[in-house]
């Protein structure tokens, strides 16, 4: 079954310290990742997703299909990343060929001043 | 924000009772969602629907049930027939419900069984 597996659920790093939140997949086809946030009293909303190849609020992710990973990385941690954070991943649906998504457990990033 | 919205914020049920949960979106959207959140499970996908007067089970169904009258509209209803309802709830929405899709998401109802 396809899935996606987030093994860390909570990070906890200092501002300014290198951050790297693990997403593990398992999918036998060509992937479409996303990473979804959930700050504080917020909306959960999208951050990034692979296709995109972009950077948001500083936040990079690069899909490994050698090592079915889609790691969300930021070089320099700021306390207002402080947040859920969730890999997301849309498996293909039995019927139809739609798409519904598949969402990690998520990783709580705390990020002390 | 805005675009799509859930009501009411909090919710208090009495053992027994079945409540349902609101989620509205004017994104003329085709698809909705609707999730549980629990603390370390992530969000678990309770029901979707792709289109107008169609819906399919998800992950977690039991229990739960929906309409998809109109496409603005994606209510839910939790029976007395969940065992374990007290949990966050998300509605989302997305155009299409295809590959690669970007979800929009609602701030959420809180419900609580007493």
């Amino acid at each position: 079954a396809q899935r996606v597996t987030q093994p860390e659920k909570l990070l906890s790093v200092f501002k300014g310290a290198p951050v790297e939140l693990k997403c593990n997949y398992s999918y036998s086809g060509s992937p479409e990742l996303f990473w979804y946030v959930q700050y504080s009293r917020q909306r959960l909303q999208l951050l990034l997703r692979h296709i995109s190849r972009e950077s948001i609020k500083g936040f990079t992710a690069d899909l490994n299909k050698g090592e079915t990973s889609f790691h969300l990385k930021k070089p320099f941690a700021q306390e207002e990343d402080s947040a859920m954070y969730y890999c997301a991943f849309p498996p293909p649906h039995a019927s139809g060929g739609s798409y519904i998504p598949t969402f990690g457990r998520g990783t709580s990033l705390i990020v002390h001043p | 924000d805005g675009g799509i919205t859930q009501s009411p914020k909090y919710l208090f049920r009495k053992e027994g009772q079945n409540v349902t949960l609101s989620c509205e979106q004017n994104l003329n959207h085709d698809a909705m969602y609707w999730y549980r959140q629990d603390p370390g499970q992530g969000l678990r996908l309770i029901y979707y629907s792709q289109i107008v007067n169609d819906f399919q089970k998800g992950d977690i169904a039991e229990g739960y049930s929906v309409s998809r009258e109109k496409k603005e509209s994606f209510p839910l209803t939790v029976t007395s027939a969940q065992k374990n309802p007290t949990a966050f709830y998300l509605c989302a929405s997305s155009i299409a419900g295809v590959k690669g899709d970007t979800q929009y998401f609602g701030p959420g109802t809180r419900l609580t069984v007493l």
